[in-house]
């Protein structure tokens, strides 16, 4: 069966300093991988998805970058965090197939200082 | 583009009673339409889903309409219990494209 690995599951960082998270998919091949954020008591807001290696989709201008180096690796960094880049980061893996659902990591909750 | 709005955002009922959250898409050719349930501090699940050929869905206590024409569908939790509330979204999809979601309903489900 497909399982999505997150880590950190939480994080501490002041501000300025740079961001690395790492999620990975097991037991599928070339899935569509998606990096989230959720503000506390919010929605769901898309930073970026992929559909295949180096093959990145920005959603919302801010100064967050996503790369994908392997077939099921997803990285989320930034090289100066800001206050407002605080909140759970979810990552999310889908199939590639027409109408899929996408299934979802633990999280990672990111506090700036 | 495809957008996704969900109603109502707050919803307080008692033990045993039926909730219900609508939302709407505006994309007449979106085909696939999920539903995720958020628990406090964890990742949304997948909770049950629903394809533009099918009108309803049930599995146990939750289910699922489907309104093409009106382009809205809804879900259906009857007897309701505590480990019910949580946070609630919809989304919609078509084709290969990513999923758009609602902005999601707090169910909370007093004993």
């Amino acid at each position: 069966s497909q399982t999505i690995h997150q880590w950190p599951a939480t994080l501490v960082q002041p501000v300025g300093s740079p961001l690395s998270l790492e999620c990975t998919v097991e037991g599928t091949s070339n899935p569509n991988l998606y990096w989230y954020r959720q503000a506390a008591g919010r929605g769901l807001q898309l930073l970026f998805y992929s559909v295949g290696i180096g093959q990145i989709s920005s959603e919302v201008p801010q100064n967050l970058s996503a790369s994908r180096p392997q077939d099921r690796q997803f990285i989320l960094s930034s090289k100066k965090l800001l206050l407002s880049d605080s909140g759970f980061y979810l990552c999310a893996w889908s199939g590639g197939a027409i109408g899929q659902p996408q299934h979802f990591g633990d999280g990672t909750r990111l506090s700036i200082l | 583009g495809e957008n996704v709005e969900q109603h109502p955002s707050t919803l307080s009922v008692q033990e045993g009673d039926s909730a219900v959250i609508k939302c709407t898409y505006s994309d007449s050719a979106s085909n696939y339409f999920p539903w995720y349930k958020q628990e406090l501090g964890k990742r949304p699940q997948l909770i049950i889903d629903i394809r533009s050929n099918v009108g309803e869905k049930k599995d146990q206590r939750i289910a699922v309409t489907l309104n093409k024409t009106a382009k809205h569908f809804s879900l259906h939790i009857t007897e309701t219990q505590p480990e019910d509330s949580a946070v609630y979204f919809c989304a919609a999809s078509k084709g290969f494209q990513k999923l758009v979601f609602g902005t999601g309903t707090r169910l909370l489900v007093s004993p």
